[in-house]
């Protein structure tokens, strides 16, 4: 595999399920990320892990919690969704220089997710 | 916090023809701005970008110009083509290190033949 892979592709949940997004990067990146994509809302940020650091969206709900065990694997875990939570999740992989900018975001192919 | 505005949302062009696309954004400390494009199905690809120490980027038949001043900055295609259809995103960073990006909501560009 190359690049940025997710999995599921697809996943059907109910409300009160608990499930994980994982993320994979073969690309030797340091910096990982989580967006959200609903129609006619633009790309939305939710978590970044860069060199260590930790940056999260302030308006993501508590029901999402990320996890990055190492630069090269990301996962989200989901609980008691709501429908509304029904998106396309994106992950990415990016390489930041140590006290530098980051490079261009590699992205993968999603999770479609649908909450009933 | 940063809000980033992007116009229009829709764009149809003649094959060919020229297509720009605008973004304004809020914070004045953004020092990065990258523009993705992404077709019907596919992941987001990154097309260019540019930071705030510069005022122009070419490459090929795509170009971005950054005006510092008014907040804004924009995407320029030229001779359009049917491959060139997508929806195209612009964003801001809103840290130092640019990994935290706000998108714009994006412009549908159809180009016909």
């Amino acid at each position: 595999e190359t690049g940025v892979t997710q999995t599921p592709r697809h996943l059907v949940m109910g409300m009160t399920n608990k499930k994980s997004l994982k993320c994979e990067q073969h690309l030797g990146h340091n910096a990982m990320y989580w967006y959200k994509q609903s129609a006619k809302k633009p790309l939305e940020l939710m978590f970044v892990y860069s060199l260590e650091e930790r940056v999260e969206n302030n308006s993501v709900p508590s029901r999402f919690s990320p996890e990055c065990p190492n630069s090269s694997h990301l996962f989200l875990h989901l609980h008691t969704l709501q429908p509304e939570d029904s998106a396309l999740y994106l992950c990415a992989s990016s390489q930041r220089a140590s006290g530098g900018a980051t490079g261009e975001q590699f992205f993968g192919p999603g999770t479609r997710l649908t909450v009933l | 916090g940063e809000n980033v505005e992007q116009h229009p949302s829709t764009l149809s062009v003649q094959e060919g023809d020229s297509a720009v696309i605008k973004c304004t954004y809020s914070d004045s400390a953004s020092n990065y701005f990258p523009w993705y494009k992404q077709e019907l199905g596919k992941r987001p690809q990154l097309i260019i970008d540019i930071r705030s120490n510069v005022g122009e980027k070419k490459d090929q038949r795509i170009a971005v110009t950054l005006n510092k001043t008014a907040k804004h900055f924009s995407l320029h295609i030229t001779e359009t083509q049917p491959e060139d259809s997508a929806v195209y995103f612009c964003a801001a960073s809103v840290n130092q290190a640019g990994t935290a990006l706000i998108f714009g909501k994006g412009t549908t560009l159809s180009v016909s033949s």
